[in-house]
């Protein structure tokens, strides 16, 4: 089993360019989340999705969009970068049969310039 | 705004010094507390679960332990070594399946 799987690993973007960070996970889990961590920040809950279907937003979700393409895939778009938006970008996936204990994978490094 | 908080910041110890830090969170509508731990350029790991009040969870040196009525957690590292080096984060979960993590303790351990 991979986990969970995040793709790019790394990115460069100019301001106002536009990508798609994808996320895939193999443990059969309902929920996905997708995070960005800052220095002294920790990790802030940007969209999450309950179940396939449904998506919700978290604590800091302006300039993003998510779609939960089946149960296995939930992708977050940045629409038009900018320089605030550069982070690190976790997803994670989480099920009621694992006590709602979180499994990340390996993270998104994006610099917007 | 961080309703998880952490202390202290970080933490630089000597190899076999024993250490512990601390995650405060809202002592109402509690389900769970969550403890990561997360080495440099690698993604967050779980380490404990806790969901009663009174909780103590062990793994290997490491130990924690739960008072949801006064909001409070704490993680114990009984004879730090240089691999226990990294942020150990918590996370509070309320009602449903969010976690609202802390900023994190960063830990430092020389030999």
């Amino acid at each position: 089993n991979a986990g969970v799987t995040q793709t790019p690993k790394f990115q460069v973007l100019k301001t106002g360019q536009s990508m798609t960070l994808q996320c895939a996970q193999d443990m059969n889990h309902n929920s996905m989340y997708w995070y960005r961590q800052d220095p002294g920040m920790g990790l802030r809950l940007i969209y999450y999705s309950a179940s396939e279907g449904t998506t919700d937003k978290g604590e800091v979700p302006n300039g993003y969009n998510v779609s939960r393409l089946n149960k296995r895939e939930f992708s977050l778009r940045l629409e038009s970068a900018a320089p605030s938006q550069t982070s690190v970008y976790f997803c994670a996936s989480s099920d009621r049969t694992d006590v709602w204990e979180q499994y990340f994978g390996p993270g998104t490094r994006l610099t917007v310039t | 705004i961080l309703n998880v908080e952490q202390s202290p910041q970080s933490l630089h110890v000597q190899e076999g010094d024993s250490t512990n830090f601390t995650c405060s969170f809202p002592s109402s509508n509690f389900y769970a507390l969550h403890w990561y731990r997360w080495e440099t350029a690698k993604s967050p790991e779980a380490l404990f679960v806790m969901t009663l009040n009174g909780d103590e969870k062990k793994k290997g040196r490491i130990s924690a332990t739960l008072n949801t009525k006064e909001g409070y957690s704490y993680l114990y590292i009984k004879g730090s070594q240089p691999e226990d080096s990294a942020t150990y984060l918590c996370a509070h979960r309320e009602y449903g399946n969010k976690l609202v993590f802390g900023a994190g303790t960063i830990l430092r351990v020389k030999s």
